[in-house]
């Protein structure tokens, strides 16, 4: 069963807006990962908020963690056509290494 | 560059046959993994593996099997593929918890 519901499903947005989709998780982690996925291909490491974590920034994107909530957002800044893609979270348990997905926001970002 | 690189990039097989997908990693990671992506379902885990001789069953492991001698291969089995097994899958690697690399993909269908 899916660990990670995502909000909004679909998101379109012109070039230059933000970007905010939000992940909603169930059981406590260890950490919370986020990932892209174009079209046809594999997916791609964006980064890693750990539990003990509130807030990261990795060039244009920021993630924040709420554990009390259990949720997490991906804000993406000054959005560009090439961001268009499929974004995933997943997290991680204290007692395993594996990653546990939700399902997915498509991202459309029009020139 | 250490990659990860999955054989073939896409198959078409006959239900009953058996068919087994590669996936070989040069990053020397111990943690590898295999998922199926259907729409609908984001990435679901079928198998993963810890080490050499180590493997466990995700929560879609019904029909598919691993084997782990080395570090660098965990081949991917269908005893007797299904209809419901086509989908797209997608092998990975991870040191501990720590981010996961993905290869490109393998598309199967199974007529």
């Amino acid at each position: 069963s899916q660990q990670g519901e995502e909000d909004p499903q679909a998101l379109s947005i012109q070039e230059g807006e933000n970007a905010t989709m939000n992940c909603s998780y169930k059981t406590s982690i260890n950490n919370l990962q986020w990932y892209r996925q174009n079209s046809g291909r594999g997916l791609v490491h964006l980064i890693l908020i750990r539990s003990n974590e509130r807030e990261k920034h990795s060039g244009r994107l920021r993630v924040t963690l709420d554990t009390s909530k259990k949720s997490s957002s991906l804000l993406i800044t000054a959005s560009r056509a090439a961001d268009t893609a499929s974004y995933f979270c997943a997290t991680v348990s204290y007692n395993t290494d594996k990653l546990i997905f939700g399902t997915g926001t498509r991202l459309q970002v029009f020139p | 560059d250490a990659e990860i690189t999955q054989s073939p990039r896409h198959k078409i097989t006959e239900t009953g046959r058996q068919v087994t997908l590669a996936c070989h990693q040069t990053w020397n990671h111990n943690n590898m993994f295999w998922y199926r992506q259907d729409l609908g379902h984001g990435l679901r885990l079928i198998h993963y593996s810890y080490g050499v001789q180590d493997t466990n069953k995700g929560e879609v492991s019904d029909g598919y099997s691993v084997s782990r001698s080395n570090t660098e291969d965990l081949p991917l089995t269908l005893e007797s593929a299904a209809s419901s097994q086509t989908s797209v899958y997608f092998c990975a690697s991870s040191d501990r918890r720590n981010e996961q690399f993905f290869g490109p993909g393998t598309r199967l269908t199974v007529l």
